[in-house]
């Protein structure tokens, strides 16, 4: 079984569509949860954070945790077409020790918001 | 602002050559880290570096080597390089736990 499964896609959505991005992981150790965002010919840039089980919200991004069921999602509101880009959620470890700053990425679900 | 640069936008190497790719922070950061991206296997760590000459493997090391010899720089080298090998490779940077990315290296082994 993988560490972490992401569904690749790709996803095509109308603008204004509400997306629905997941990830599911199997290593209890995960303590950190993470959606990055990359654009084409970028490297990823951090999107959300969150260590703990719940929704965080930063404008029309909402990130969820479900630590007993060890999946994440990221929800896009009203989607725009600059959201078109690949998302990748990235898990890391507890914190001290060699694992700490090392992360788990998710194989990254490839979005496309059309007009 | 952050910046990680990497040494290549694009590279096209033959196949039993020796590549060298280079990696550049300007923020201080203790930790560097070089992936590469591949479709549908997402972002593979091959190695990573949490100081000046030293370097962890990650999950992908083999045929891949790195040196550090200064904070701000971590480079990657292909010792001999295959087919197998071309990928989109990235670097990146990090104090803590978000990571800082390059724009990345498109290495294409002919």
């Amino acid at each position: 079984q993988k560490e972490v499964e992401q569904d690749p896609g790709p996803l095509s959505v109308p603008e204004g569509a509400i997306v629905s991005l997941n990830c599911t992981y199997s290593n209890s150790a995960f303590q950190y949860f993470m959606w990055y965002r990359q654009y084409s010919r970028k490297g990823p840039e951090l999107l959300m954070y969150t260590y703990s089980s719940g929704n965080k919200e930063d404008g029309r991004f909402t990130a969820q945790v479900d630590k007993s069921s060890k999946y994440i999602s990221l929800f896009i509101r009203d989607s725009q077409p600059s959201d078109s880009a690949t998302y990748l959620c990235a898990f890391g470890g507890d914190a001290g020790g060699t694992s700490y700053g090392k992360l788990t990425f998710g194989q990254g679900t490839i979005l496309t918001v059309h007009p | 602002d952050v910046k990680v640069t990497q040494s290549s936008r694009y590279l096209v190497k033959r196949t039993g050559e020796k590549v060298f790719l280079e990696c550049v922070q300007d923020m201080d950061h203790e930790n560097m880290f070089w992936y590469r991206q591949d479709p549908g296997l997402g972002l593979r760590l091959i190695y990573f570096s949490y100081d000046v000459k030293m370097k962890e493997k990650g999950d992908i090391p083999e045929g891949y080597s790195v040196s550090r010899e200064k904070k701000e720089r971590f480079s990657l080298i292909l010792e001999s390089a295959s087919t197998n090998q071309t990928s989109m490779y990235l670097c990146a940077s990090s104090l803590d736990l978000e990571q800082y990315f390059g724009p990345g290296t498109r290495l294409t082994v002919t």
